[in-house]
């Protein structure tokens, strides 16, 4: 069974440029989630999507946007880039996030870097 | 607000030898704990994880102990081997509702080492 894909691996933007990210999850699971980490702040809750909606939001400015489509694939999206928004984010999949069994799978992460 | 907190930065173990890793929580909210493994550059890898109504499990190498009255979980991995040497996360959720309803939240990690 193929992991959580996450693409791309790597990003280079410039300040104001926005950029999409994409997920997608272990085959069968309903639930992405989305986590940032950086080296001061640890890995922080971004949000997360369940059958196409959003289930919870992370604090974090309304320049950080998603959505999850009817495959479960999911998309995060970063306008208005700034130097802070550098970071792993990292996409977690759940079969659904209200079972018992809410071990959360991750991808390999999307490096950005913002110059 | 940090709500999972890892306070060792390090820990140092020898191969054979018993690592424990510690994680202590504030939120009662929080039902359902998991631990992580992680590499840099690459997504956490899931180890084991443990629900608020159980204070033990066990998965091979790895045990992980929940004390409710203390909010402290722990993971002991015996016996600790080389490529065992990681930064571990530990996670708490709450899968009953709340703000914290279907989120992670990370403790800061530990980063552990251990030596041939």
């Amino acid at each position: 069974k193929a992991g959580v894909t996450q693409t791309p691996r790597y990003l280079i933007k410039t300040r104001g440029q926005q950029v999409t990210l994409s997920c997608s999850p272990i085959s069968g699971h309903r639930s992405v989630s989305w986590y940032q980490q950086t080296p001061g702040q640890g890995l922080q809750f971004l949000f997360e999507y369940f059958s196409e909606t959003q289930r919870n939001k992370g604090n974090f400015p309304g320049r950080f946007s998603g959505r999850q489509f009817s495959n479960s694939r999911s998309e995060m999206n970063v306008s208005t880039l700034e130097l802070g928004d550098s970071a792993l984010y990292l996409c977690a999949s759940r079969i659904r996030p209200a079972s018992m069994n809410t071990e959360a799978f991750f991808g390999q992460g999307t490096r950005l870097t913002v110059v | 607000d940090q709500q999972v907190k890892q306070n060792s930065p390090s820990l140092s173990v020898q191969e054979g030898r018993i690592s424990i890793l510690n994680c202590d929580y504030t939120n009662s909210m929080f039902d359902y704990f998991l631990w992580y493994k992680k590499y840099p550059a690459e997504g956490p890898t899931f180890l084991i994880s443990i629900s608020s109504i159980k204070d033990k499990n066990e998965d091979g190498r790895f045990t992980v102990f929940l004390n409710k009255s203390a909010k402290h979980l722990s993971l002991h991995i015996v016996p600790s081997q080389p490529g065992d040497s990681a930064v571990y996360f530990c996670a708490a959720s709450a899968l009953a509702g709340g703000t914290s309803y279907g989120k992670l939240t990370f403790g800061q990690g530990t980063i552990l080492t251990v030596h041939p």
